[in-house]
């Protein structure tokens, strides 16, 4: 079953404005990742957040994660156009060697 | 940019015909993945390879089969595609563990007639 769940599934916003993304997962994680994908193309790592830490920054992305109630939140500051893209998080739940992706989250940043 | 590449990046054939995707990276990584994607959708994980000689299936039951003889290589065969196997596979392989950063080829958009 999904473990990771994006929300909203799409967004539409204007260049500058801020863009959040929120993932929800069921179980217990080592750590969390965000993955862009631009349309027919390979997802890029975007960053990873390990269960004990809380906040993380990466040039114009926040991400957040609150192990108590399973989700992680990714923040993009200043959009641009060209963060146009699906983004997705995945999970690690540890004891194996797979990432399981949720169904990601459309992002459009108008000009 | 990541150092790992697919091939073809799209391929339409007829039902019943064998095909291999290419996957090979230049990065020395000893884990290597192929998800399956459909549009809009999650990526399933199909089959992956912890190192030379080693393969094993994913989540998703898939009638692919692969091979990994040399660390760089990681192939994908369909002895007999089908309508069903229309879909977009995803090579990515990682330095030590799925745990840690994934990099993702660009991807084999397949069609099946």
């Amino acid at each position: 079953s999904q473990q990771g769940e994006e929300d909203p599934q799409a967004l539409s916003i204007q260049e500058g404005e801020n863009a959040t993304m929120n993932c929800s997962y069921k179980t217990s994680i080592n750590n969390l990742q965000w993955y862009r994908q631009n349309s027919g193309r390979g997802l890029v790592h975007l960053i990873l957040i390990r269960s004990n830490e809380r906040e993380k920054h990466s040039g114009r992305l926040r991400v957040t994660l609150d192990t108590s109630k399973k989700s992680s939140s990714l923040l993009i500051t200043a959009s641009r156009a060209a963060d146009t893209a699906s983004y997705f998080c995945a999970t690690d739940t540890g004891g194996s060697e797979k990432l399981v992706f949720g169904k990601g989250m459309k992002l459009t940043v108008n000009p | 940019e990541a150092d790992i590449y697919q091939t073809p990046r799209y391929l339409v054939i007829g039902t019943g015909k064998k095909i291999t995707l290419e996957c090979s990276q230049t990065m020395g990584h000893d884990k290597m993945y192929w998800y399956q994607q459909d549009p809009g959708m999650e990526l399933h994980l199909i089959h992956y390879s912890y190192g030379v000689n080693s393969t094993e299936k994913g989540d998703l039951s898939s009638e692919s089969t692969v091979s990994r003889i040399r660390t760089e290589h990681f192939p994908l065969t369909l002895e007999s595609a089908r309508p069903s196997h229309t879909s977009q596979y995803l090579c990515a392989s990682s330095f030590r563990t799925a745990n840690e950063k994934l990099f993702f080829g660009s991807g084999t958009q397949l069609s099946v007639l």
